[in-house]
């Protein structure tokens, strides 16, 4: 089965400007969690969607956001770029419930490596 | 959130197992423990998880302590395809994933 896709795999924006990027999940998973992968900090998580809501959120600024739409598919948006948002943008989906379970298991998407300018 | 310590790198030979350890002295009773790897170029990829006794499937075994505040991951034979960074994790009911900066696994031929 198809695994966990994102879209686009690499961009390239200058600083100021916005960047929407996408995950499609694995067929049936209705959680998609987002993290922001830099050599200096690692992997961090962003947000969790559900069922079109949001159910948890990582320490970030409000210029980052993110939204699930009602077949499971998420986008998350960053608006007025920094140079400091260059990363490796990842999204994994899981079949979690609606109550969540640590047990449940997460599949990653190969990222989207955004560069700022 | 509760942390891992892991420790920054590790080398291993081809073939060998390789027991990578990890420390949650601050587990909670719910704390799920996974391990996922990440290859160059990739996303983390799952490995194997556990709550209380010990795991095994195809990749690898995980061992749990007692006090459920340490594990190791065991890779029965190394191979080069093995060499990633290994993050050991604690994933609680909320849907996070809190990582820690991971053992880099370097397998020598």
């Amino acid at each position: 089965k198809a695994g966990v896709t994102q879209t686009p795999r690499y961009l390239i924006k200058t600083r100021g400007q916005q960047v929407t990027l996408s995950c499609s999940p694995i067929s049936g998973h209705r959680s998609v969690s987002w993290y922001q992968q830099t050599p200096g900090q690692g992997l961090q998580f962003l947000f969790e969607y559900f069922s079109e809501t949001q159910r948890n959120k990582g320490n970030f600024p409000g210029r980052f956001s993110g939204r699930q739409f009602s077949n499971s598919r998420s986008e998350m948006n960053v608006s007025t770029l920094e140079l400091g948002d260059s990363a490796l943008y990842l999204c994994a989906s899981s079949l979690a419930g609606q109550g969540g379970s640590g047990a449940n298991v997460l599949t990653f998407g190969a990222g989207s490596r955004l560069t700022v300018l | 959130d509760a942390k891992t310590t892991q420790p920054n790198s590790m080398e291993s030979n081809e073939e060998e197992p390789v027991h990578l350890p990890c420390n949650h002295s601050t587990i909670s009773g719910t704390d799920y423990i996974h391990w996922y790897r990440q290859l160059p170029s990739q996303g983390p990829e799952y490995v194997i998880h556990g709550l209380t006794s010990n795991v095994n499937n195809r990749m690898a075994s995980l061992a749990i302590a007692e006090d459920r505040k340490s594990s190791t991951l065991i890779l029965h034979r190394a191979t080069l395809r093995d060499a990633a960074v290994y993050y050991c994790i604690l994933r609680d009911n909320t849907g996070k994933l809190i990582f820690g900066q991971g053992t880099t696994l370097q397998v020598k031929p």
